[in-house]
């Protein structure tokens, strides 16, 4: 099975801008991965904010956006707030079966 | 607004089974299963169509893991067997709902400890 990679961890200061990406143990990523994206706060069950790349939700604030960035994923998060302090965690699909990554710990600090 | 609600939380003895279920109340096409290991990243089990009773499931539990569906009350069941203490988990379903953008919602997630 494939293997999903994210960094582990990052720190963005307030207002300031951070890019958390998403890669493939099979090779790069595109778009026929469908790259979701998720955050997850504790207790709480996943939230989707990007799907098919770069699409919103409609409840997904605007500083998110996604994107391909070289041959990974790309989530952006720009004008960080401190709310925005959770877990995000991709996911790419491989043939329709979904692989998730093992999550990104974003601080806001 | 779509609402999927799960069933409660369980506890189980190694090599046992569980039985989880995901009832939507909205339109669902399909649904995806998703655990939770404490502490850890999620992990995708597989999917079920409620609406066709087509399923795929993820190698990691291929043949121990069993989905069915119930159309007429929109609802999806998980079930997996010879449980171990690995599988203590929160347990999560998410709607597909055969348009772009699945896993738009899901359930409040059912804790599932193995215990002997």
């Amino acid at each position: 099975q494939a293997v999903v990679t994210q960094e582990p961890s990052l720190t963005v200061s307030p207002e300031g801008s951070v890019t958390l990406t998403c890669g493939s143990s099979t090779g790069g990523v595109t778009s026929g991965h469908y790259p979701f994206w998720f955050q997850q706060k504790p207790g709480q069950a996943p939230r989707p904010l990007i799907f098919d790349t770069t699409d919103r939700h409609s409840w997904t604030p605007a500083r998110f956006s996604g994107s391909l960035l070289g041959d990974r994923a790309a989530l952006t998060l720009s004008g960080a707030q401190p709310e925005d302090e959770a877990d995000y965690y991709c996911s790419l699909s491989y043939g329709g079966a979904r692989v998730f990554g093992g999550g990104t710990k974003l601080t806001v600090l | 607004q779509v609402q999927l609600v799960q069933s409660g939380a369980e506890v189980k003895k190694p090599g046992a089974s569980v039985r989880l279920s995901c009832k939507a109340f909205g339109y669902t096409f399909g649904i995806h299963w998703v655990r939770q290991a404490p502490g850890q990243s999620l992990e995708w089990m597989g999917w079920i169509s409620v609406v066709t009773g087509h399923t795929k499931y993820s190698q990691n539990f291929q043949g121990r893991v069993t989905f069915t569906g119930d159309s007429s009350a929109n609802t999806a069941y998980m079930e997996l067997s010879s449980l171990r203490s690995e599988d203590t988990a929160v347990y999560y379903c998410a709607r597909d709902p055969a348009a772009p953008g699945e896993f738009d919602y899901w359930g409040q997630g059912t804790q599932v400890t193995v215990s002997s």
